[in-house]
């Protein structure tokens, strides 16, 4: 069975800190993306990265980092020198390329950044 | 990326009466679309899946009479809450792909109240 663990539910952080959310998955394909996506109080889901289970290289955009380690199946999420802006849901998530893609998402970390 | 939008943002109905909550890919035709329900500070959970032109396919624990959804084109699916109840509240967010193993395009999701 698919599943997403983001085993942190609130995160509270001063700007400037660095934080790294968690997420765990386990599947038994051998084929599968895992996303992390930003939900700001808006409520709009924003895309910030997928990334296919054969491409296990560490990415860096801006502030944002991931860490994609299969041999404990997690893909953990760093937001270098935070922002308050940076304050949101963030959702980890694991599609299974076979299965029609959908969707299966962890419980979501809530991310307060003070100023 | 491609923009999804959905109609309305945000409806609030009496119990009783149903709801019609329209998703739509603005610039690609949308083979598939996907429809979640997240309640409050939960994580979002898929209800059904759309194909154009035919049945949806419903997860496990979604009622098919209660939420009806069709995709009539590349460009629309509907979802229509059916004799809507205070415990249907919640938001609904879809999703669009244009193509199999594609990226989902999320919308910015519509709120349901029912009183």
């Amino acid at each position: 069975a698919q599943k997403v663990t983001q085993a942190q539910t609130e995160i509270s952080v001063v700007e400037k800190e660095d934080v790294t959310l968690d997420c765990v998955y386990e599947t038994r394909d051998t084929t599968y993306y895992l996303f992390w996506y930003k939900q700001p109080p808006s409520g709009e889901l924003v895309f910030l990265i997928r990334r296919n289970s054969f491409d296990e290289q560490n990415e860096i955009s801006g502030r944002y980092s991931w860490n994609f380690q299969k041999s404990t199946s997690s893909f953990n999420f760093t937001i270098t020198a935070s922002q308050v802006v940076d304050s949101a849901v963030y959702f980890c998530a694991l599609s299974e390329v076979l299965n029609t893609d959908k969707l299966i998402f962890g419980t979501g970390t809530r991310l307060q950044v003070f100023p | 990326g491609a923009v999804v939008s959905q109609h309305p943002s945000r409806v609030i109905c009496k119990s009783g009466t149903s709801v019609k909550i329209e998703c739509r890919s603005l610039d690609f035709q949308a083979t598939t679309m996907f429809w979640y329900r997240q309640f409050p500070k939960k994580s979002l959970m898929l209800m059904a899946t759309s194909n154009e032109g035919s049945k949806a396919t419903y997860e496990q624990g979604v009622e098919k009479d209660k939420f009806l959804i069709n995709h009539a084109s590349l460009t629309l699916s509907t979802l229509t809450v059916t004799s809507a109840h205070p415990e249907d509240s919640s938001f609904y967010i879809c999703s669009a792909r244009g193509q199999l193993e594609g990226e989902q395009f999320f919308g910015p999701g519509t709120r349901l109240t029912v009183l």
